[in-house]
């Protein structure tokens, strides 16, 4: 099991917001950078360090950090935003990278 | 723009070999941490192994090590995964990732290329 623990599904009814967590001990050390991954596509960053986005990213994605607990916040959820999303920071050493297991993120 | 190819991956036996290449273009290889990481059938995304720039950081998964060996050419823009005593376990996407100049974590992913452990 990962030590970046994130929920296996989560739901958002179309142009609601909706929070992805992540959650691990080393968390409250290292920042989160979070993926995008479309079935058949490889994963695509939407936010890495504190709450940063690459280009071409939209401003409806954020990131936010409390204690132990990393967050991916979509404020107004498109049908395009249903995806896998990762995690990924340090192991509990913090010397290694590690991913999350992912969140499936449904549309309605 | 940073592009990321993947080649080598295919079908081998359990027990087997197979060398995947990742050639780089669009930035300046030499500088970047460079990562293989993989996705097994249905599965979430393990970090495989990752290498500084000038190779004299190096990084296996426990799942990995002794049988898989990470390398890059800088004066060729590629990265290498020899895989070695490959298991069904092995079975899986492996992608190519570009980090930053001080962290492995990726900022751009390959396509990927499947490798398939199966007799």
């Amino acid at each position: 099991s990962s030590e970046l623990t994130q929920d296996p599904a989560v739901s958002v009814a179309l142009g609601q917001t909706v929070r992805i967590t992540c959650q691990g001990d080393s968390l409250r050390s290292y920042y989160a950078s979070w993926y995008q991954q479309k079935p058949g596509q490889a994963p695509v960053l939407v936010i890495y360090g504190k709450n940063n986005r690459p280009s071409g990213i939209p401003d409806r994605f954020s990131g936010s950090s409390s204690g132990n607990t990393a967050s991916l916040t979509i404020t107004g959820a498109q049908a395009e935003d249903e995806a896998d999303y990762y995690c990924n920071s340090r192991d509990s050493s913090g010397n290694h990278p590690v991913f999350g297991g992912g969140t499936k993120l449904t549309v309605l | 723009q940073v592009q990321l190819v993947e080649s080598g991956g295919g079908l081998v036996k359990p027990g087997g070999s197979l060398r995947l290449s990742c050639a780089a273009s669009g930035f300046t290889f030499s500088d970047y941490y460079m990562s293989w990481i993989r996705q097994a059938p249905g599965k979430g995304l393990e970090w495989v192994s990752y290498i500084s720039s000038s190779g004299s950081t190096i990084y296996y998964a426990d799942s990995v090590k002794g049988r898989f060996t990470i390398s890059r050419d800088n004066a060729k823009n590629s990265l290498y995964l020899q895989m070695n005593s490959l298991r069904a376990e092995d079975t899986a996407v492996y992608y190519c990732a570009r980090g930053s100049i001080a962290a492995p974590d990726p900022g751009y992913w390959g396509q990927g290329t499947l490798v398939t452990v199966s007799s």
